[in-house]
């Protein structure tokens, strides 16, 4: 498998407050993506880092990767009720588009 | 904003029996991709179809598994005779760029 493991599984915080997740992964990439699952339900994608790019920023999301560590972080500032879910990082190489996935971060944060 | 749609939302079969899942992709995407997330795992990799064909397929991909885009608009996943280890949810996505966009899922339930 392509893809590593996200730490932690499950994130508890307070509304208001950042939540971080990571993501790990084994081989070289073309980029790295992240998506959101709610319970039961699709796959929304939130953000595409170049494995040129270290750092992408988009609303309340800050996502970095480090090519020498093979691994990705994903900030959520200032969350809210609805960023209660799951998140995914997924990944694909330079000579294929099929997306490998990780575990997965369940999120939640408490009003 | 366009979107991929899936149907059914939710499907319950007996084992052995023939289902169709089907998708319609972004208008203006040429590539189509099913993957499935067995309760509480990680979302896996299928197949992938380009230019009314197989371009990639996983070892889950068996003989059981077959795709068709019928017409210009439809792509569908079916499987020949269900297994109990078959039930999951469904995901079909479609891309033009580098991003993936995925349909909110079908849940095959075997029996």
């Amino acid at each position: 498998s392509q893809q590593g493991e996200e730490d932690p599984q499950a994130l508890s915080i307070q509304e208001g407050e950042n939540a971080t997740m990571n993501c790990s992964y084994k081989t070289s990439i073309n980029n790295l993506q992240w998506y959101r699952q709610n319970s039961g339900r699709g796959l929304v994608h939130l953000i595409l880092i170049r494995s040129n790019e270290r750092e992408k920023h988009s609303g309340r999301l800050r996502v970095t990767l480090d090519t020498s560590k093979k691994s990705s972080s994903l900030l959520i500032t200032a969350s809210r009720a609805a960023d209660t879910a799951s998140y995914f990082c997924a990944t694909h190489r330079s000579n294929d588009y099929k997306l490998s996935f990780g575990a997965g971060t369940t999120v939640t944060v408490r009003a | 904003e366009p979107e991929v749609t899936q149907t059914p939302s939710h499907q319950v079969t007996q084992m052995g029996q023939e289902v169709i899942l089907r998708c319609v992709p972004i208008s203006n995407h040429l590539y189509f991709y099913w993957y499935r997330q067995i309760l509480g795992q990680k979302v896996e990799f299928l197949v992938s179809f380009y230019n009314n064909e197989i371009s990639e397929k996983s070892e889950i991909f068996d003989d059981q598994f077959s795709v068709e885009r019928p017409d210009g608009s439809n792509f569908t996943l079916k499987i020949r005779s269900t297994k109990l280890e078959d039930s999951a949810m469904y995901f079909c996505a479609s891309r033009a760029g580098y991003e993936q966009y995925f349909g909110p899922g079908t849940r095959l339930t075997v029996t």
